[in-house]
């Protein structure tokens, strides 16, 4: 079974500075995707990021970007110019790209992001 | 266009209930997948379906249950509440089975 670990329960970021979360998740697949969730007070789980193992370039959109390390099984989350509607839960997430099983996503435990003025 | 709904947003129950929260996805999503999110963890998976057809299943009692309708929104039932079923209830909807899972706002439900 896949799990996903993310060791860092909290962490703060002053506005306007670069953050990085940090997560590491064991799988024996090849083939899988890797995802990067915030979810604010509001509760509802958004969509950051999103990683297929098989590409090396790693995946950016705007102020986030990843650093993804296919052999350590390594995918952390570089918040840039962070801001305070940056604060939230972060989730990290693994889906097995094998054909013929459940698209189930695999959450880590979450980091509590805190951005300070 | 409007994103993942559900309903209802919150709720109370007493313990041995039964509930029923509901989910409608995206416009043209055909899967859904529910999960549950107990306070100060990462959502957990409880069901896929996929064309009304269950795709699969989290390690959860069969207490709980699911469908998807024709329209492809889904409800999910659980029986007989536990105080641990205490939770907040995701609901992801996805363009096909393996794609890309958009969330709802959830459903906190309370068991006392």
């Amino acid at each position: 079974a896949q799990t996903v670990t993310q060791s860092q329960p909290e962490m703060s970021v002053q506005e306007a500075e670069t953050v990085t979360l940090s997560c590491t998740y064991d799988t024996s697949e090849s083939d899988y995707y890797l995802f990067w969730y915030k979810q604010p007070p509001s509760r509802q789980m958004i969509l950051v990021i999103r990683q297929e193992a098989y590409k090396q370039q790693n995946a950016t959109e705007n102020r986030f970007s990843v650093n993804f390390q296919k052999a350590a099984k390594s995918f952390s989350l570089k918040i840039s110019d962070s801001q305070l509607g940056d604060a939230a839960m972060y989730f990290c997430a693994y889906r097995s790209a094998v054909s013929g099983t459940a698209s189930k996503l695999t959450f880590g435990t979450g980091t509590r992001l805190q951005v300070t003025l | 266009d409007a994103g993942v709904t559900q309903s209802p947003t919150h709720l109370i129950k007493t313990r041995g209930q039964h509930v029923t929260l509901r989910c409608s996805p995206i416009s043209g999503h055909k899967s859904v997948s529910w999960y549950q999110q107990v306070l100060g963890q990462g959502p957990q998976f409880i069901f896929q379906y996929y064309e009304k057809e269950e795709r699969g299943r989290g390690n959860f009692p069969d207490r709980f249950s699911a469908r998807q309708f024709p329209n492809y929104s889904s409800e999910l039932n659980v029986n007989a509440l536990l105080l641990g079923d205490s939770a907040l209830y995701l609901c992801a909807s996805s363009l096909g089975w393996e794609k890309t899972q958009y969330f709802g706002p959830g459903t906190r439900l309370l068991v006392l």
